[in-house]
């Protein structure tokens, strides 16, 4: 069992927008900003798309944008594209021994 | 443009030591920004991470793996690797290396493209 919690999966049509949430507790998305989220299509290595909560690196779409409320860390993709449909990780620093943990991933289907 | 390449054996047998090294290419393992990571993901599954390494040896090991783990460094070769010891079908999974930034938990900026390590007798 992962330590965060994403639903597994989610869909939209193009054009609409969707959120994906990743459930912590105090000791990790709740007590910091170490939340990051990451992109994988098949067969490829995941990509970083936001990280320390809202923040994207250089390259990645306006599109995607992050934020969090407590113990819980969303990621919202705006305008879907055919070319979003991957599976969606967060991670979060956590202050157990563990120190990384990610979510159990959500499959984005676009309708 | 800084890459990652894992490379191993992609068959282990039960109970024997799995070990992967990581090239890193573009860029020196010797930078004192970055940690260098191990996670892995067994098929169909999510990810786990494993463990990192800072360049002066330093480790963070994942408690449920860390009896089994050593991450280890190599500045002259600019390489960092991975010891699983005493594996089982369990550790079957895509193995990545990547680089997460020092500063700045979780951000994980450069990963290999993942190398597949089958435990099968």
């Amino acid at each position: 069992q992962s330590a965060l919690t994403q639903p597994a999966s989610v869909s939209g049509s193009p054009g609409q927008s969707i959120t994906i949430s990743c459930t912590g507790t105090s000791s990790d998305v709740g007590g910091y900003n170490y939340v990051s989220w990451y992109q994988q299509h098949p067969g490829k290595a995941p990509k970083l798309m936001i990280y320390e909560v809202s923040n994207r690196p250089s390259g990645v779409s306006n599109r995607f944008s992050g934020s969090k409320s407590g113990n819980t860390a969303s990621l919202t993709i705006s305008g879907l594209q055919a070319e979003d449909e991957a599976d969606y990780y967060c991670s979060s620093y956590t202050s157990s021994s563990t120190l990384e943990v990610f979510g159990g991933g959500t499959k984005l289907t676009v309708l | 443009q800084v890459q990652l390449q894992e490379s191993g054996p992609g068959l282990v047998k039960p109970s024997q030591t799995l070990s992967l090294t990581c090239t890193v290419s573009g860029g020196s393992i010797s930078s004192g920004s970055y940690y260098w990571s191990w996670i892995r993901q067994p098929a169909g599954k999510g990810l786990e991470w494993i463990g990192r390494i800072y360049t002066s040896g330093s480790t963070n090991y994942n408690p449920s793996l860390k009896s089994r783990v050593t991450i280890s460094v190599d500045t002259s070769k600019n390489q960092f690797s991975l010891k699983l010891s005493s594996v089982t079908a369990a550790d079957t999974a895509v193995y990545y290396c990547a680089r997460e930034d020092r500063y700045s938990y979780g951000l994980i900026g450069y990963w290999g493209q993942g190398t597949l390590v089958t435990v099968s007798s």
